[in-house]
């Protein structure tokens, strides 16, 4: 049981190009999540799919598309990188979509924009 | 504005000395709060939730947190800190009924010295 698992976990891109990346888990869980983390700032949310085929915007999506593939993988893409995306990018998942649900995290992708 | 606050950016503690870090939100209704620990490199592991009852909670390693409506606090602490405890603290809320999104404070990062 690996929990929850990203790739890749470092990136070093230029300015304009685009990544995809990939979280999955194998905990069975409906709702996922992507987050980032600056210095200072805590994690914000980006994006979130509650369950299987549904998406929603969280408090700093521009920049970022999401991917609900199935119900274990959910995939962040960047479409055209800026420097400002610099961070590192957490998926978390949990099992329903509930306040009294845990999410569980996975190590994160350290991402650098140049 | 809603929010979640950690006044303290650093805290440095010796080995066996008692723990606190504080935490206020600012969400009218009561939220449901969280606190976890992110060790270097890693990603997030939840230490402990509440949600109603009793307002002293029990976690993992040894910490509870005890909310206290009146002071919008939910302060973490740990009667004797090891050293494998320095790490990242972050309080964390979800405020709205029938929603699960997170939002977090900007973190306590915990030095334990010998």
């Amino acid at each position: 049981n690996a929990g929850v698992t990203q790739t890749p976990k470092f990136q070093v891109l230029k300015t304009g190009q685009s990544m995809t990346l990939q979280c999955a888990q194998d905990m069975n869980h409906n709702s996922m999540y992507w987050y980032r983390q600056d210095p200072g700032m805590g994690l914000r949310l980006i994006y979130y799919s509650a369950s299987e085929g549904t998406t929603d915007k969280g408090e700093v999506p521009n920049g970022y598309n999401v991917s609900r593939l199935n119900k274990r993988e959910f995939s962040l893409r960047l479409e055209s990188a800026a420097p400002s995306q610099t961070s590192v990018y957490f998926c978390a998942s949990q099992g329903t979509w509930s306040r009294t649900d845990t999410q569980y995290f996975g190590p994160g992708t350290r991402l650098t924009v140049l | 504005a809603q929010s979640v606050t950690q006044p303290d950016i650093h805290i440095t503690v010796s080995e066996g000395a008692s723990l606190e870090l504080r935490c206020n939100y600012s969400y009218g209704a009561t939220p449901y709060l969280f606190w976890y620990v992110q060790s270097p490199g890693q990603g997030l592991q939840l230490l402990l939730k509440y949600f109603s009852g009793d307002t002293l909670v029990q976690g993992i390693k040894g910490f509870e947190a005890e909310f206290k409506r009146s002071q919008s606090s939910f302060n973490l602490r740990k009667p004797s800190v090891h050293w494998s405890d320095a790490a990242e603290y972050f309080c964390a809320v979800a405020p709205d009924p029938g929603a699960n999104n997170l939002f977090f404070g900007t973190g306590t990062r915990l030095t334990v010295i010998p």
